[in-house]
């Protein structure tokens, strides 16, 4: 159980192209989603937390308007990069918790390379 | 502040026992978690600790002392497998997380 998917799992775009990443829990409701990038040899660093109908709470540092996050439902969250520039070249994953002690269940993760 | 610290890397023989420290200072404290990470993997949930003691889960067990801020992760009888990042993360009781920079795990034959 606990299973969380995330498409796709490797995207190449062009700079100044939009990107959307779609993180789903497939077999629980998921009542807090949260979304990491993160960079070779480094740990992962939150970007924002989001619950089912509410605005995504972003990380200091974060901007809200480049990265936008939906979570339109209990089972689904989706990341959109927009404007995207090498920099932003990276691997993000998204968790979902739903239970106490409110452990983090992990897709696979998306990598990201802007050319 | 918030503060979690764990060594950045290990290395241990196969067939070996390590185990891996974590100290934390968080302003809350609802339950540590350990992490496995393999290269270019997400992590993957390995144990939850929220009493002190020794919790034991086959090969892997974690010890939590919260008077100390103190957990380790022991991993028994290593397999090649085992190399990846261990990751130390405490719940601070809002339902995130706060992360260690992990300890990466080498394994030699």
């Amino acid at each position: 159980g606990a299973v969380v998917s995330q498409h796709p799992s490797r995207v190449i775009c062009k700079s100044g192209t939009s990107v959307k990443i779609e993180c789903r829990s497939l077999d629980f409701q998921a009542t807090t989603m949260f979304w990491y990038r993160q960079f070779p040899k480094q740990s992962l660093m939150l970007m924002a937390t989001s619950n089912e109908g509410s605005k995504a709470t972003y990380e200091q540092g974060v901007e809200k308007d480049k990265f936008l996050i939906n979570h339109a439902s209990l089972t689904l969250s989706t990341l959109t990069v927009t404007s995207a520039h090498p920099e932003d070249s990276s691997f993000y994953i998204c968790s979902a918790s739903f239970r106490e002690p409110y452990e983090q269940y992990f897709g696979p993760g998306t990598r990201l390379t802007v050319t | 502040g918030q503060n979690i610290d764990q060594p950045t890397e290990m290395t241990a023989t196969e067939g070996a026992i390590v185990q891996i420290n974590c100290t934390y200072q968080t302003s809350g404290f609802n339950g540590l978690f350990w992490y496995q990470q393999h290269a270019g993997e997400a992590p993957t949930f390995l144990s939850y600790n929220v009493l002190d003691g020794l919790e034991e889960k086959g090969r892997f067990s974690s010890f939590l002392s919260r008077s100390k801020g103190y957990s380790y992760l022991l991993l028994k009888e290593l397999q090649m497998k085992d190399s990846a990042s261990y990751l130390c993360a405490v719940s601070g009781g809002n339902y995130q997380l706060i992360w260690g920079a992990g300890t990466k795990l080498i394994i030699k034959p």
